[in-house]
């Protein structure tokens, strides 16, 4: 069984540009959701896919947006970079479905460093 | 909204000894999920345990165990036997029950434990 494999591990961009983080979810999962984790602190919900559209959004401005792939696999962007972007990005993956989801399994993350 | 509240920050723990983490939480929901997650410094989050709010039994994972108080709406975490390697960030989070795929988790802000040997 495959877990959660994201890329790349580090990153670092200049303030004003563009990112593209991916994640590949579990074998079996269906659902991919991100979180960002500033230093010190809790991971916070940005947005969720399940089959291919988005299903839950956080407090997060419209210059965070995703995609998820027909093999579940997804990307997060972030455009127009601030220095405020710099954490920690985690992607889990779980089996959703009409009875709701399973435990969430997370990969090891991407730091996300904007100078 | 939900909010999920871990107020301290940091705690340490002697080798062998017991040790218990604290969170409390604020819903208006009845049916709801909450878990611990332990972060090492591999970064990645690793699911402990998990309690079920209908559920009035507390969970047990072979050294962890929930003391969950509903009314209270607190629930803690016990690490029996500490051992080096649960030395890490714990997180308490909170996912709200319904049907469908939402797997949304609110986080609270975590506590640093330390093991000494």
């Amino acid at each position: 069984e495959t877990g959660v494999t994201q890329s790349p591990t580090h990153l670092i961009k200049t303030r004003g540009q563009q990112v593209t983080l991916r994640c590949s979810s579990q074998s079996g999962h269906n659902t991919v959701s991100w979180y960002q984790q500033a230093l010190g602190q809790g991971p916070q919900f940005i947005f969720q896919y399940y089959r291919e559209e988005e299903n839950g959004r956080g407090n997060f401005p419209p210059r965070f947006s995703g995609l998820q792939f027909p093999n579940y696999s997804s990307e997060l962007n972030v455009n127009a970079l601030e220095l405020d972007d710099s954490a920690l990005y985690l992607c889990a993956s779980s089996l959703g479905g009409d009875r709701g989801s399973s435990p969430l399994h997370f990969g090891n993350g991407t730091r996300l460093t904007v100078t | 909204a939900q909010t999920v509240t871990q107020s301290q920050p940091e705690m340490s723990v002697q080798e062998a000894e017991t040790v218990t983490l604290s969170c409390t939480y604020d819903t208006s929901e009845s049916d709801y999920y909450l878990f611990w997650y332990k972060q090492p410094p591999s970064r990645q989050m690793i699911l402990v345990i998990r309690q079920e709010a209908y559920k009035q039994q507390n969970a047990t994972e072979n050294r962890f165990s929930v003391n969950f108080q509903k009314a209270a709406k607190s629930f803690s975490l016990k690490i029996s036997d500490s051992q080096l390697g649960d030395a890490a960030m714990y997180f308490c989070a909170y996912r709200r029950e319904f049907t469908g795929a939402n797997s949304k988790l609110t986080f609270g802000k975590g506590i640093t434990l330390s093991v000494r040997p």
